[in-house]
């Protein structure tokens, strides 16, 4: 299995702009977590799916970031307008057997966004 | 709510130095505890996990003992190689709720000097 796969690796983006990340999950995973990655704060998650269901978005710092999950095999992060404080690596996560996982989540090789 | 509480980094240590990283965690209930590991430039990678009381898990030379008596899950390695330079992530997810999502610590940012 090739695992998590995040696009892309790095984005590099004026303030205002909209950013797209994107993430596929393993095949069979029934969880989908997007996680954000900064020194000040460590990891955050942001929002996770389950079934392809959006099942908790507390951690979405506001109304600029939406994520959508329209299929078993694929999810969307987006920021629209970016913001410089937007900078930070942004993970995606999936796992087997839900949220209570006695397995652990895998992670993608993350997305390093900066926005200048 | 639960949580975790890791060592504070970064740890320095030399090749082939014992390698102890404290976890401890607040959590009601049977949690599962794991540790993390990230590389690099790289996401985190699963290390090694424990989903019951005095349960060890072990890999690549690490290993961490489920203790509840004192809530811990301390991460050791008895000779540790440059290549174990990395941030270490100490989690645990479980418990009472059934809707409890990974809660991670803070990492400790290890670094082994040749």
């Amino acid at each position: 299995d090739a695992g998590v796969i995040q696009s892309p690796r790095h984005e590099v983006t004026e303030m205002g702009q909209e950013v797209t990340l994107r993430c596929k999950p393993i095949s069979g995973h029934n969880s989908l977590f997007w996680y954000r990655q900064t020194m000040m704060r460590g990891l955050e998650l942001l929002i996770y799916f389950n079934n392809n269901v959006p099942i908790d978005d507390s951690g979405m710092p506001e109304d600029r970031f939406s994520a959508k999950m329209p299929n078993a095999s694929f999810s969307t992060l987006k920021i629209q307008p970016s913001e410089p404080r937007d900078s930070a690596v942004y993970f995606c996560a999936s796992s087997l057997d839900g949220l209570d996982t006695n397995y652990g989540y895998t992670f993608g090789s993350g997305t390093r966004l900066t926005v200048v | 709510g639960n949580s975790v509480t890791q060592m504070e980094g970064p740890v320095t240590l030399s090749e082939e130095a014992f390698l102890t990283i404290n976890c401890t965690y607040t959590a009601t209930g049977y949690p599962s505890l794991f540790w993390y590991v990230q590389y690099p430039g790289e996401g985190l990678q699963l290390l090694l996990k424990a989903t019951k009381a005095d349960d060890k898990g072990s890999n690549k030379g690490f290993e961490a003992t489920y203790r509840k008596e004192t809530t811990s899950f301390h991460l050791e390695k008895g000779s540790v190689q440059v290549s174990d330079s990395a941030v270490y992530f100490c989690a645990l997810t479980g418990g009472y709720s059934s809707a409890s999502k990974i809660i991670f610590g803070s990492g400790t940012r290890l670094s082994i000097r040749p």
